[in-house]
């Protein structure tokens, strides 16, 4: 089946600290998106990359879709970044397979 | 503002009890999902509706039905909720207009159902 693997699995910060998580797949891509899960549950959708980049923000994201991988980076982190980010592509056309996520703690 | 809504954020049913899970949107898009998520797990797609056309995962147990009655309201039956059913339920849309249009997935808070 098609993989997404996301790491790191974990990742404690600093506040104010940058950094970059990554997602690679092992298939060709039309359909990337990034989610952040907050610690209530909620599911943000945060870019559809599936090629190129984008900046929101404190937030940026890469897609290089030849190397099949994706980046999201994170600036100046504030403890409001903590939770879980996901990457999903489009297992077919819209329909999303999730990788097992990234789990970021800002401390103060 | 346009959004998913999801009722009830937390449902709790005894085991066995067929239960309902009910979603809206506003934003008017003509697919929905159904995701499932366990604990420190990534949502797991259940089925979706592309328009009025149902398409059920394979591996979604047939405990698992929904509903579309129209555009806006979708729902999730659970027929006989076992243990193992307790989960985070994630009601999703986005807007298509084939398999090579693709556009973000937007989701509502969930419901988190609990199993007595």
């Amino acid at each position: 089946g098609i993989q997404v693997e996301q790491s790191p699995p974990d990742l404690i910060l600093q506040e104010g600290a940058n950094s970059t998580l990554r997602c690679n797949f092992s298939d060709s891509v039309n359909n990337l998106q990034w989610f952040h899960q907050n610690p209530w549950g909620q599911l943000i959708n945060l870019f559809y990359i599936p090629s190129g980049t984008k900046q929101n923000g404190r937030l940026s994201a890469t897609t290089v879709a030849t190397e099949r991988y994706s980046l999201l980076y994170i600036s100046s982190s504030q403890t409001t970044d903590s939770g879980v980010y996901f990457c999903a592509r489009g297992a077919g056309s819209y329909q999303l397979t999730f990788g097992k996520g990234t789990k970021l703690s800002v401390i103060p | 503002d346009a959004m998913v809504i999801q009722n009830p954020r937390y449902q709790v049913t005894q085991f066995g009890k067929p239960v309902t899970l009910s979603c809206s949107q506003t934003l008017n898009h003509n697919v929905m999902y159904w995701y499932q998520q366990k604990s420190s797990q990534a949502p797991k797609l259940l089925f979706h509706y592309y328009d009025k056309d149902f398409n059920n995962e394979a591996d979604t147990p047939d405990n698992f039905q929904s509903r579309r009655p129209n555009t806006s309201f979708c729902f999730l039956d659970i027929r006989s909720p076992g243990l193992g059913d307790a989960a985070m339920y994630l009601c999703a849309t986005s807007r298509s207009q084939g398999i090579r249009s693709n556009q973000p997935q937007h989701f509502g808070d969930g419901t988190r159902l609990s199993i007595l």
